[in-house]
């Protein structure tokens, strides 16, 4: 069975501080595919990120970074020098290689950045 | 760029109401998804469609239904509401791995 763990519930920094938020994932398929979800106080979903499990190469989008490693089955999320427009719920997911899979979430982290 | 709609925003709904919530996507996708989303819960799959006429129970299926006549439209339906299916309802529409999800529906039954 597949399943997403989310172990923080909610994270609180000052605005400027750096912040990683953890994602760890269980899945017997040797094609899978991980995503990182942004939901705003807006309330929808705004895609981030899409990782396949081939490709474990880090990566970086401006102030964005993730770190996947499949020796762990994580997926970590780090934002350089937080912003208040961070502010917001991530959702880690995951799915395996088909089109038409489902996805699986995880619970979510609150992220709340202070000025 | 993709669209997905959901047809309210919020709704209020009394016990045993029989109620409706429309997905539209308007990209052609194959897959789309009905989850509801709770505080501590994140997304729970109700169901999923692959193809018109084609439905699949996800992990917390019971007290719905869904419908798919067409393929833009995704129907999730409550047949006789109950306060514990007050909730956010997501719609998502997929095709190949990437998902894009409609503004949400805040359903509260009262």
């Amino acid at each position: 069975a597949q399943k997403v763990t989310q172990a923080q519930t909610e994270i609180s920094v000052v605005e400027k501080e750096d912040v990683t938020l953890d994602c760890v994932y269980e899945t017997r398929d040797t094609t899978y595919y991980l995503f990182w979800y942004k939901q705003p106080p807006s309330g929808e979903l705004v895609f981030l990120i899409r990782r396949n499990s081939f490709d474990e190469q880090n990566e970086i989008s401006g102030r964005y970074s993730w770190n996947f490693q499949k020796s762990t089955s994580s997926f970590n999320f780090t934002i350089t020098a937080s912003q208040v427009v961070d502010s917001a719920v991530y959702f880690c997911a995951l799915s395996d290689g088909s089109s038409a899979s489902k996805i699986i979430f995880g619970s979510g982290t609150r992220l709340s950045i202070r000025p | 760029d993709v669209k997905v709609t959901q047809s309210s925003r919020y709704l209020v709904k009394r016990t045993g109401e029989k109620v409706f919530l429309e997905c539209v996507q308007d990209m052609d996708h194959e897959n789309m998804f009905w989850y509801r989303q709770d505080p501590g819960l994140g997304l729970r799959l109700i169901y999923f469609s692959y193809d018109v006429k084609m439905k699949e129970k996800g992990d917390i299926p019971e007290g719905y239904s869904v419908s798919r006549e067409k393929k833009e439209r995704f129907s999730l339906i409550l047949e006789s509401a109950s306060t514990n299916q007050t909730s956010m309802y997501l719609c998502a529409s997929k095709r190949e791995t990437e998902a894009f999800f409609g503004q949400g529906t805040r359903l509260t039954v009262v």
